[in-house]
């Protein structure tokens, strides 16, 4: 079974750093793009940017470009979506996605979410 | 960037009634839309594929249709599973995709 693990939820501060995880299993990870979408309170989703484990290839949408940073560890099977300097605004649900198949650009499946809190 | 707009942003429905729901792109996406269905505390979950496709898994009363700019999402007989909030994705401006803003199902 294709399957998504994200890591838990996490409570930060405004200016601390954060790194948040989606473990693949049940295929081969290095073949297929890993997408990430955030989800604010009571909001419909937003693609964040997309990567391809086999080389790391990522692409960012206009909107989180330099806001965030995708990477991926072939060696564990794991993606990561990471900030610098989290603010207020970053506190949201956040999914990774896999590409469905191979050339496509729907995703299938899903992460179960990772939720962060960012309070002073 | 593709605007993706869906309409309506609620609908009212019975269960066993007859649901549809569209999906407008501002420019042509030929046949490059998705449909996901999202439950409250849930993660998307993919319905349809390439405009009418239905993903594994999903009943064959979900249907989709569509090309270009104009997009619907059928569900012929609503269950109680049903009730949730769909959202079209685009994947036709590569990786630029856009989700339409979401219809939430709800039960009338």
């Amino acid at each position: 079974e294709v399957q998504l693990v994200q890591s838990g939820a996490e409570v930060k501060k405004p200016g601390e750093s954060l790194k948040i995880s989606c473990k693949g299993s049940g295929y081969t990870f290095t073949s297929y793009w890993i997408g990430w979408v955030r989800q604010m309170p009571g909001k419909g989703l937003e693609w964040m940017g997309i990567i391809y484990p086999g080389d790391s290839d990522t692409r960012y949408s206009p909107s989180f470009q330099g806001q965030v940073t995708i990477s991926a560890d072939k060696s564990l099977s794991t993606a990561y979506l990471q900030w610098s300097s989290l603010k207020a605004s970053d506190s949201a649900m956040y999914y990774c996605g896999r590409q469905g198949a191979a050339g496509s650009w729907w995703f299938d499946p899903w992460g179960q979410g990772t939720l962060v809190t960012v309070s002073s | 960037e593709i605007v993706m707009t869906q309409s309506p942003a609620t609908l009212s429905v019975s269960p066993g009634e007859r649901a549809t729901l569209s999906c407008r792109a501002s420019q042509s996406v030929s046949s490059n839309l998705a449909w996901y269905q999202q439950k409250p505390g849930q993660a998307p979950r993919l319905l349809i594929y390439g405009a009418s496709t239905r993903a594994t898994g999903i009943p064959a009363r979900f249907s989709g249709s569509g090309s270009g700019t104009e997009f619907t999402l059928s569900i012929s007989s609503l269950q109680s599973e049903d009730f949730a909030v769909y959202y079209c994705q685009q994947y036709n401006n590569w990786p630029l995709w856009t989700f339409g803003q979401g219809t939430k199902v709800e039960i009338k």
